[in-house]
């Protein structure tokens, strides 16, 4: 079946580390995104890919690093830099303006 | 630039009573608009759209919602709550040269027995 899938489910990070989460999409779907969600705030746009190679910064990037290398895959880095990185996060995929986003099932990160 | 604003941050309902959920939208061109589902720890599941054909739109599991231009509104409703309904959701608006998404903060619904 075709869908997104992020992983890990959860990941812990000592604070002063990098971390990466992985985003891998089977939908053929071009444009790509990374959402934080806090609660009560919803979510926030950290990153945003069009097509291969190419990407933009969101309403947050400040902290974050991303690379588009394949279509397929979206990889999100949060480095020693983000200041509150514990939150969770979700990666999307989209076809085309009128079809919305298919979204995965979440990484939650937790800095110890 | 667009925005959207979803009235209640928490809304409680009785089973089999109507859920009514409130976004309003603010957009520059002609919006696509998007009502999507959280359910704990889990990624956001698509409700229902609009793109601009029928102003009433049905989606899943028995919602609907309607879009109303000169109200900038698209709230989401369903006649009968049930258990299951209980989550967290989102209504989003689309528009512009890239159809970003920007989404609303969310309406936490709780349906009590």
């Amino acid at each position: 079946d075709g869908g997104i899938t992020q992983s890990p489910k959860y990941l812990f990070r000592k604070e002063g580390q990098n971390v990466t989460l992985s985003c891998e999409q089977n939908l053929n779907h071009d444009a790509m995104y990374w959402y934080r969600q806090d609660p009560g705030q919803g979510l926030r746009l950290i990153y945003y890919s069009q097509i291969v190679n190419d990407f933009q910064k969101g309403d947050i990037a400040e902290g974050y690093s991303v690379s588009r290398e394949k279509k397929e895959s979206f990889p999100l880095t949060v480095t020693s830099a983000q200041k509150n990185p514990t939150a969770f996060y979700l990666c999307a995929s989209r076809f085309s303006a009128n079809y919305g986003y298919t979204f995965g099932s979440g990484t939650r990160l937790t800095v110890v | 630039a667009q925005s959207v604003t979803q009235l209640g941050s928490h809304v409680s309902v009785s089973e089999g009573a109507l859920v009514l959920l409130r976004c309003n939208y603010s957009s520059s061109v002609p919006p696509y608009l998007f009502w999507y589902v959280q359910y704990p720890n889990q990624g956001l599941q698509l409700l229902l759209k609009y793109t601009s054909a029928a102003t009433l739109v049905k989606g899943i599991n028995g919602f609907e919602a309607e879009f109303k231009k000169s109200e900038t509104s698209f709230h989401l409703t369903k006649p009968s709550a049930h258990m299951s309904d209980a989550a967290e959701y989102f209504c989003a608006v689309s528009g512009g040269s890239n159809y970003k998404l920007t989404f609303g903060k969310g309406t936490l619904l709780t349906v009590n027995p």
